[in-house]
């Protein structure tokens, strides 16, 4: 699986959009992009999954570069309790019935009132 | 709906006494599960993950070991605590797709 790099945290103002970027220069044709995120002392929770068209849910929007070599996920409107570790994972979908999903360090957002 | 479930959630155990952490799941059949390690300010880390009943891969060596006796139950074990194996240990589940749901998890600390 390829590899990320995210920067270690981030500061947003609440009431506006919250940018984190993922770059993922290594990554296969066949790699999807995931978005999880998690709120101190608690599991980790799914946000988001694109393969090249960007994408959108009710909790975020992923924007995946042409080349798809890096995305930005973006909470449109950042609350306080958006304030947790979001993680940036590239994987292929497995040959067999088991996926493994890989967490790095990823980004600390600090959404500030 | 499905729901996954882990207890206890606080452990404070000595060093060198054993280790059972139990994770369940509700409202799935036969689920992928996956047990997880998180130190302290660090990305997570697999520890295990399972296909089936009796059925258990290992990412890391390590001082613990994992079993699934029924199809929705997954346990932790160790049978001598390091004060290595401190930390928040989650169990999470996912059908065939690319989704992980996590448990609420466990924070161990080991004296």
């Amino acid at each position: 699986d390829a590899k990320t790099t995210q920067p270690t945290s981030m500061d947003c103002a609440e009431g506006r959009a919250a940018n984190l970027p993922c770059n993922h220069s290594t990554i296969s044709g066949n790699e999807y992009v995931y978005w999880y995120r998690q709120i101190h002392s608690q599991g980790p929770q799914y946000i988001i999954h694109g393969l090249k068209n960007n994408e959108t849910n009710e909790m975020a929007s992923l924007i995946i570069t042409e080349d798809r070599k890096s995305s930005t996920l973006i909470l449109p409107h950042a609350t306080l309790r958006d304030t947790a570790v979001y993680y940036c994972i590239v994987r292929a979908r497995q040959e067999t019935s088991y996926d493994k999903v890989i967490f790095g360090p990823g980004t600390s957002l600090s959404v500030i009132p | 709906s499905q729901t996954i479930h882990q207890w206890p959630a606080t452990l404070v155990q000595p060093v060198g006494s054993p280790l059972s952490l139990e994770c369940t799941v509700e409202g799935t059949s036969n689920p992928n599960l996956y047990w997880y390690r998180q130190a302290a300010g660090r990305g997570l880390q697999l520890l295990f993950y399972s296909v089936g009943i009796g059925q258990i891969s290992s990412e890391v060596p390590q001082n613990l070991s994992a079993s699934r006796p029924q199809d929705r139950q997954f346990i932790l074990s160790s049978k001598k605590l390091l004060l290595s194996d401190s930390g928040f240990y989650l169990c999470a589940w996912s059908l065939v797709s690319y989704e992980q749901y996590f448990g609420p998890g466990t924070r161990l600390t080991v004296t």
